[in-house]
């Protein structure tokens, strides 16, 4: 069964305290793996999407890498407006509309 | 481009009543989505459509219904609202062709309580 775990639950982090969110999936194939971030009241908003292992791609303090089993989401010296919680999605092979989400970790940069 | 717009952001329903989410995208994505979101929760899908006119099931579809007359508007009906319909509900719109991938752009969401 294809599933996504995402890990830890919860995050609290120094303001300039670099850490690594971690989402483990497994699927028969892979199309794309996605990050989201989600602030409160609000709705997800798309970060990156990663096609194949090896691949990273990179936005300001967010930099985000894909293996075959798991991806991460490396924050480099984080800032409070970093706060939210992080969404990983993957659209596995099996079934063109379907998408499958991590229950998100909760980041809270403190100041 | 305003992409994913919902109505209403909030609302609150007694237990039997029925209302209708509203969802439009002018992204001219092929497919729309709708998710509820529960806490501590991943997103759950309701429903989902391939294009107008084609509607289909999703995980957790019960207590639901949908239709797409048209590729910008995909509303969501609840039909006799009970508690448990209480959650944030989300749409969401790709652009997918087999074999490929696309991002899904979501809405800012509709909150429900169903009291």
């Amino acid at each position: 069964e294809d599933q996504v775990t995402q890990s830890p639950e919860a995050l609290r982090l120094q303001e300039g305290e670099s850490s690594s969110l971690n989402c483990s999936y497994t699927v028969s194939g892979l199309r794309g793996l996605f990050w989201y971030r989600q602030d409160p009241g609000k709705g997800p908003e798309f970060l990156f999407t990663l096609y194949s292992a090896g691949e990273e791609k990179e936005k300001e303090r967010l930099k985000a890498t894909l293996t075959k089993k798991e991806s991460f989401l490396h924050i480099t010296a984080p800032k409070p407006e970093d706060s939210a919680t992080y969404l990983c999605a993957v659209h596995p092979t099996s079934g063109t509309y379907k998408y499958i989400f991590g229950t998100g970790t909760r980041l809270k940069v403190l100041a | 481009n305003a992409g994913v717009t919902q109505t209403p952001k909030f609302r609150i329903l007694k237990i039997g009543q029925s209302m209708t989410l509203q969802c439009a995208q002018d992204m001219n994505h092929n497919y729309m989505y709708w998710y509820r979101q529960d806490p501590g929760m991943g997103l759950k899908l309701i429903y989902y459509s391939v294009g107008a006119g084609i509607t289909d099931k999703g995980e957790v579809p019960n207590g639901y219904n949908v239709s797409r007359s048209t590729t910008e508007d995909f509303p969501l009906r609840l039909e006799l609202a009970a508690p448990s319909q209480t959650s944030v509900y989300f749409c969401a719109s790709s652009y997918l062709t087999a074999p490929f991938t696309d991002t899904q752009y979501f809405g800012p969401g509709t909150r429900l309580t169903v009291l």
